[in-house]
C-alpha cells in the first residue's frame, strides 16, 4: 500500500527560486527519507529525518516533519537547472528487526534556466 | 567503489518465457530489496531480504520469486512473465537509514 503521498505532482519554477514539496503519510513512522531520481535512473538518497526530529538541513535542502499532522516538507533553496528531477518521500514504519521503505508517487520538479 | 549492479539493463521478452534479473552489491549490506516503478504509481516494493536465506513479500509480490543464497546477490525471477509485468525494476541495498539503488532494468513483456 502507498504510505507517502507527495504534493504537488508536478512543479515548475524559475532558476533561483525556492521549491517546496510536501509529503503526507498515514501511519506512525520511525523515520522519513527523501530521495531524488533523474529521469529513468536509480534513486539517490538526499536526507533522513527521524520521528523525534522537527527540522533538518543539508546544504540547500531543508526538511521538516510534523508527526501530529503526519506530514513532511522538502524545501530546495536557490534552485538550479540541475535540480530538475523527481523527488520521493519514503517512510519506514516497521518494528525492531525488520524494516520496509514505502515510497510515495513523487513530485516532478522542473527548474527553468 | 560502492556499487549496486543489475543485469540486464534492458530486456524485451515474450509472455511465458522465464527470466531472471540479477542484482549484485559490493557494499556488504544485509538488506536488499526489489521495486518496480510504473507511471503514476511510483515505486512499489516487490520483495525484500533482511539477510541470507531471509526473504519477505513487499506490496506487489504476485508473479515474482526471489532467492538470497549469498549476501551479495538477490536475483528476481519471473517464472511466467505477463505483459502487466512490463515495468522499470530497481534493486536497492542498504540500511533502515539509507538505501542505494541500482541503475534499473527496463523490462518489456510482449
Amino acid at each position: 500500500s502507498q504510505q507517502g503521498e507527495e504534493d504537488p505532482q508536478a512543479l515548475s519554477i524559475q532558476e533561483g527560486e525556492n521549491a517546496t514539496m510536501n509529503c503526507s503519510y498515514k501511519t506512525s513512522i520511525n523515520n522519513l527519507q527523501w530521495y531524488r531520481q533523474n529521469s529513468g535512473r536509480g534513486l539517490v538518497h538526499l536526507i533522513l529525518i527521524r520521528s523525534n526530529e522537527r527540522e533538518k538541513h543539508s546544504g540547500r535542502l531543508r526538511v521538516t516533519l510534523d508527526t501530529s499532522k503526519k506530514s513532511s516538507s522538502l524545501l530546495i533553496t536557490a534552485s538550479r537547472a540541475a535540480d530538475t528531477a523527481s523527488y520521493f518521500c519514503a517512510t519506514d514504519s516497521r518494528g525492531a528487526g525488520s524494516y520496509q521503505l514505502t515510497f510515495g508517487k513523487g513530485t516532478k520538479l522542473s527548474v527553468i534556466p | 567503489e560502492a556499487q549496486v549492479t543489475q543485469n540486464p539493463r534492458y530486456l524485451i521478452t515474450v509472455t511465458g518465457k522465464k527470466l531472471t534479473v540479477t542484482c549484485s552489491q559490493n557494499m556488504n549490506h544485509e538488506y536488499m530489496s526489489w521495486y518496480r516503478q510504473d507511471p503514476g504509481l511510483g515505486l512499489r516494493q516487490i520483495y525484500y531480504s533482511m539477510n541470507v536465506e531471509v526473504t519477505d513479500k513487499g506490496d506487489v509480490p504476485e508473479g515474482y520469486k526471489v532467492s538470497r543464497k549469498e549476501k551479495r546477490n538477490f536475483p528476481l525471477i519471473l517464472e511466467s512473465p505477463s505483459p502487466n509485468q512490463t515495468s522499470l525494476y530497481f534493486c536497492a541495498v542498504g540500511t533502515p537509514y539509507e538505501q542505494y539503488f541500482g541503475p534499473g532494468t527496463r523490462l518489456t513483456v510482449t
